[in-house]
C-alpha cells in the first residue's frame, strides 16, 4: 500500500543514548516533515524538507538532526536523548503544490527516554 | 504569523446525535486551505475533510461537514449521526502560502453508547 512508513513503532532509550528514526514514502512527494506530539499540545514541527537536498528547522529543532537521504527517505536523529524528548513522533509527506492535498502521515513512533 | 485555536479540549455526544467541533484561526492571507484530521487510538492521522478559502460552499464528506465563515475566521466540523468509530482526537489545521500546516491543539471526542 502506498503511504509513509516509519520505523520503529516503539523505542525506549536511556538518557544520553542516540538513535535514528527512519521514514520513507512511496508517493513521489517532494516535501517531508517530522513532528512531535505531546499531550495537550497538538503537533509541533521539528524539521522539514521542502525538496530533496534541502532541510529547514521547524518550531522545536533543538536536540535533533535530520537527513534527507533521497526523495523517498527522511530520517530524524537524536544524538543524546533526554527525558524531555519522550513523545510520539510522526513523519509526514506532501506535495508542495497543490496545497489542498494536505499531508500523509506515518503511523508514529512512541519514544520513551528514561 | 498564523495561529489555529481549538477551544474545546474535550466534547462528548450520544451515539446517533450530532456534534460540532469548533476551530478559529488567525491569518492575513486571503488564499489558504483548512483541514480537519482525525486521530483514533491507533495514532494514525486521517484526513477527514478540507476546505479551500476561495470557495464559499461548505465542504461535505458523507456524515462530516464544515461551517466555514471566512470573515469570522471560523472553521467548525459537524459530525452527523455520530458513531462509536468517530471517537478520536480531532485536529484543525491551516495551510497558507508557505505550504506548511499550522495545527490546533486538538479536541477529544467521546461517543456515548
Amino acid at each position: 500500500n502506498a503511504g509513509v512508513t516509519q520505523t520503529p513503532k516503539f523505542q525506549v532509550l536511556k538518557t544520553g543514548q542516540s538513535m535514528t528514526l527512519q521514514c520513507a514514502q512511496d508517493m513521489n512527494h517532494n516535501s517531508m516533515y517530522w513532528y512531535r506530539q505531546d499531550p495537550g499540545m497538538g503537533l509541533r514541527l521539528i524539521y522539514y524538507s521542502a525538496s530533496e537536498g534541502t532541510t529547514d528547522k521547524g518550531e522545536v529543532p533543538n536536540g535533533y538532526n535530520v537527513s534527507r537521504l533521497n526523495k523517498r527517505e527522511f530520517s530524524l536523529r537524536l544524538e543524546s536523548a533526554a527525558p524531555s524528548q519522550t513523545s510520539v513522533y510522526f513523519c509526514a509527506s506532501s506535495e508542495g503544490q497543490p496545497r489542498h492535498y494536505g499531508y500523509t502521515f506515518g503511523s508514529g513512533t512512541r519514544l520513551t527516554v528514561v | 504569523a498564523q495561529t489555529v485555536t481549538q477551544s474545546q479540549p474535550e466534547m462528548s455526544v450520544q451515539e446517533a446525535e450530532t456534534v460540532t467541533l469548533s476551530c478559529t484561526y488567525d491569518t492575513s492571507e486571503s488564499d489558504y486551505y483548512l483541514f480537519w484530521y482525525k486521530q483514533p487510538p491507533s495514532r494514525q492521522m486521517i484526513l477527514v475533510i478540507r476546505q479551500e478559502a476561495y470557495k464559499q460552499q461548505n465542504a461535505t464528506e458523507n456524515r462530516f461537514s464544515v461551517n466555514f465563515q471566512k470573515a469570522a475566521k471560523s472553521f467548525s466540523l459537524k459530525i452527523s449521526d455520530s458513531q462509536l468509530g468517530d471517537a478520536a482526537m480531532y485536529f484543525c489545521a491551516y495551510r497558507g502560502s508557505n505550504y506548511q500546516l499550522i495545527w490546533g491543539a486538538g479536541t477529544k471526542l467521546i461517543i456515548k453508547p
